[in-house]
């Protein structure tokens, strides 16, 4: 049960886009479908963003979208906006009815 | 609405227990999966344990034997048992409702453990 590898920090100007990794092995996100996002603001919950790779629960902004490769995942966030500023977790089954978290993102709009 | 409400949390003496509750509202705790999920200061998130709505539970290795997750029906509420508690188990706790594949769609607001002597 080691965390999902995702970059420390990225950042863009308001417009931009910029994509945050998620990588981990065939055991977790290579043989499943089950990847979820969540955005988190500081001193707030964890907020569902994209759920089964690259669905979108209802409500949030078509900027967001997932997708993946192998064993990477990936979140891309289109059109950045000053609101986007946050921390990014991916989540993925793991096998054996567990779950895991990736190490976490801290997206900066410059 | 739909609502998780965490509580229970608090300053324990490592080896100590304690029992964390998560009330639901605007939906029934027995008909869907629900998950604990804990972010240690200036931390990610770690998801702790999931209880399906079957009764079959599971845990992290690094709770298992230590932690139970148990929910009461008639009370529409989900707890988290947690002995011999650890300074590493220090952490805001957040409960979750959870579908399918681990997909987490509410969050409760967390509720903080401490455990230092």
């Amino acid at each position: 049960q080691s965390a999902l590898t995702q970059p420390r920090s990225v950042s863009g100007s308001p417009g931009q886009s910029v994509t945050i990794s998620c990588t981990g092995t065939s055991s977790d996100v290579g043989g499943y479908i089950y990847i979820s996002w969540y955005q988190q603001h500081p001193g707030k919950a964890p907020k569902l963003m994209i759920y089964d790779v690259s669905k979108r629960p209802s409500g949030v902004p078509d900027r967001f979208s997932g997708s993946k490769s192998g064993n990477t995942a990936s979140l891309t966030i289109s059109g950045l906006q000053a609101e986007d500023e946050a921390d990014y977790y991916c989540c993925s089954y793991a096998g054996s009815y567990t779950y895991v978290f990736g190490t976490g993102t801290k997206v900066t709009v410059l | 609405e739909v609502q998780l409400v965490e509580t229970g949390g608090g300053l324990i003496q490592p080896g100590g227990s304690l029992r964390l509750s998560c009330a639901a509202s605007g939906f029934t705790v027995s008909t869907k999966y629900m998950s604990w999920v804990r972010q240690a200061p200036g931390k990610g998130l770690e998801w702790v344990s999931v209880i399906y709505s079957g009764g079959t539970t599971y845990y992290a290795d690094s709770v298992k034997g230590r932690f139970t997750i148990s929910r009461d029906n008639s009370k529409n509420t989900l707890y988290l048992q947690m002995n011999s508690l650890r300074a590493e188990d220090t952490a805001v706790y957040y409960c979750a409702r959870t579908t399918m594949g681990g997909v987490m769609d509410v969050w409760g607001q967390g509720t903080t453990l401490t455990v230092s002597s």
